[in-house]
């Protein structure tokens, strides 16, 4: 079955960095495109950013973008986001999400959380 | 950026009650391939969201019949025709035609 699984997540100091992995198994996954969905504490869904099964197509939102760096190692069915400079406002649970097409995320991993605090 | 605009952002229903989420766009979802990028997505508490509904209308695997999604260009619904204890959570509903994918602000479904 499909299955995504985060982790890398913990207490940052501000203008440090971090990377997160998602270990993605029960599918292709060189065929999906993937995304970053991340949720600060007790509010909404806000989407961070996608790397196309192309890995040199990226695309990432405005608050993150030039700070965050999304790849993937294709041989090894892990995603990763790079994350520098952190900020306070950068504390988040962060999901993984896998995209079959039309923009839907049709499977999310559990998410890990990150925070950013001095 | 696509805004996304959800209400209520508080629905309290009784079970065996119908219930109904609006989502409104600030442009519109409909792509030149006649389908509406619109998703919507169940959060239950303590979870990770989940798919409930694909473009609009098709009600993703394993979701019951209860649920179902309409509209088209930029006003959709999300109905649940009788609500059950399990449906408590934040509904989500997203936009997919940018590639900056942008959600609305979450609809909290409670039991009375």
């Amino acid at each position: 079955q499909v299955r995504l699984v985060e982790s890398g997540g913990g207490v940052v100091q501000p203008g440090r960095s971090l990377r997160l992995s998602c270990a993605a198994s029960g599918f292709t996954f060189s065929t999906y495109s993937m995304h970053w969905v991340r949720q600060a504490p007790g509010k909404g869904l806000e989407w961070v950013g996608v790397i196309w099964y192309e890995e040199s197509d990226k695309e990432y939102a405005d608050s993150v973008k030039g700070r965050f760096a999304i790849s993937r190692d294709n041989s090894k069915n892990t995603l990763f986001l790079q994350m520098n400079s952190l900020r306070a406002e950068d504390t988040a649970v962060y999901y993984c999400a896998r995209a079959p097409g039309y923009g839907i995320f049709d499977y999310w991993g559990q998410g890990t959380l990150v925070t950013v605090s001095s | 950026d696509i805004v996304m605009t959800q209400s209520p952002l508080s629905l309290p229903v009784t079970p065996g009650e119908p219930a109904s989420i609006s989502c409104r766009s600030s442009q519109s979802l409909l792509h030149k391939n006649g389908f509406n990028y619109l998703h919507w997505y169940l959060q239950k508490p303590g979870q990770s969201p989940q798919l409930l509904i694909s473009l609009g209308s098709n009600r993703a695997s394993g979701v019951p019949d209860r649920f179902s999604g309409s509209g088209s260009g930029t006003d959709f619904t999300l109905k649940i025709s009788r609500v059950e204890a399990e449906d408590v959570g934040v509904y989500y509903c997203m936009q997919a035609l940018q590639t900056v994918i942008t959600f609305g602000q979450g609809t909290r479904l409670d039991i009375k």
